[in-house]
């Protein structure tokens, strides 16, 4: 089983659409979540930690299930820029990064 | 903002060649990284640093790598002799702490490192 696993995608979707992106993990001892979004041959930008309580962050919410080892990102009106492929990243305590393959989203006009 | 930098943004080498990929994380960071993304697949963790010795790395990281901190600001990885497969774009990465649930790392903007 692989360690992170994300919705295969490609997600098209037309402006102000919600989009909802899925995440698995393996590890039960991981420790930290996050989301993270990668443009086109650019590096992997902080997107939004994930909390055990869920959060959010203007149109971005995040939830967390950790009896289900399940993660998942939500989008609200989304907006052209918004398209990128949305990487789910976990971490075992204070170690390296664990990153899922990503799912691409494409907002279309 | 305070952000990563990395040296070169491309780098292109003959299969058998020693490159060095060179990278600042930002200032007050105690932790740095090293990962790669071959094109078309995923980011993958190759080994991380804190006070000055390796403190983790993955099977990728095997004896043809190298990683030093030669001075306060810069941050190295070594690959000794190149092979075609190491062909990715080389991401480092730094944190101000690690240990804690919330260790965000920051990026910088890669090597593209082409092997031919």
């Amino acid at each position: 089983r692989k360690e992170v696993e994300q919705d295969p995608g490609p997600f098209n979707v037309p402006e102000g659409a919600t989009v909802a992106f899925n995440c698995t993990y393996s590890n039960s001892a991981s420790q930290s979540f996050f989301w993270y979004r990668q443009d086109c041959r650019k590096e992997p930008k902080l997107l939004m930690s994930v909390y055990s309580s869920g959060n959010e962050d203007g149109r971005f919410t995040a939830q967390l299930n950790r009896a289900s080892q399940y993660i998942s990102l939500l989008i609200r009106d989304s907006k052209l820029s918004d398209s990128a492929t949305y990487l789910c990243v976990v971490a075992n305590y204070g170690q390296n990064f664990v990153f899922g393959p990503g799912t691409r989203l494409s907002v279309l006009p | 903002e305070p952000e990563v930098t990395q040296t070169p943004s491309h780098q292109v080498t003959q299969m058998g060649q020693e490159v060095i990929l060179r990278c600042v994380p930002i200032s007050n960071h105690l932790y740095f990284y090293w990962y790669r993304q071959i094109l078309g697949q995923k980011v993958e963790f190759l080994v991380s640093f804190y006070n000055n010795e390796i403190s983790e790395k993955s099977e990728i990281f095997d004896d043809q790598f190298s990683v030093e901190r030669p001075d306060g600001s810069n941050f190295t990885l070594k690959i000794r002799s190149t092979k075609l497969e190491d062909s990715a774009m080389y991401f480092c990465a730094s944190s101000e702490q690690a240990g804690l649930s919330y260790n965000e790392q920051f990026f910088g903007p890669g090597t593209r490192l082409t092997v031919l």
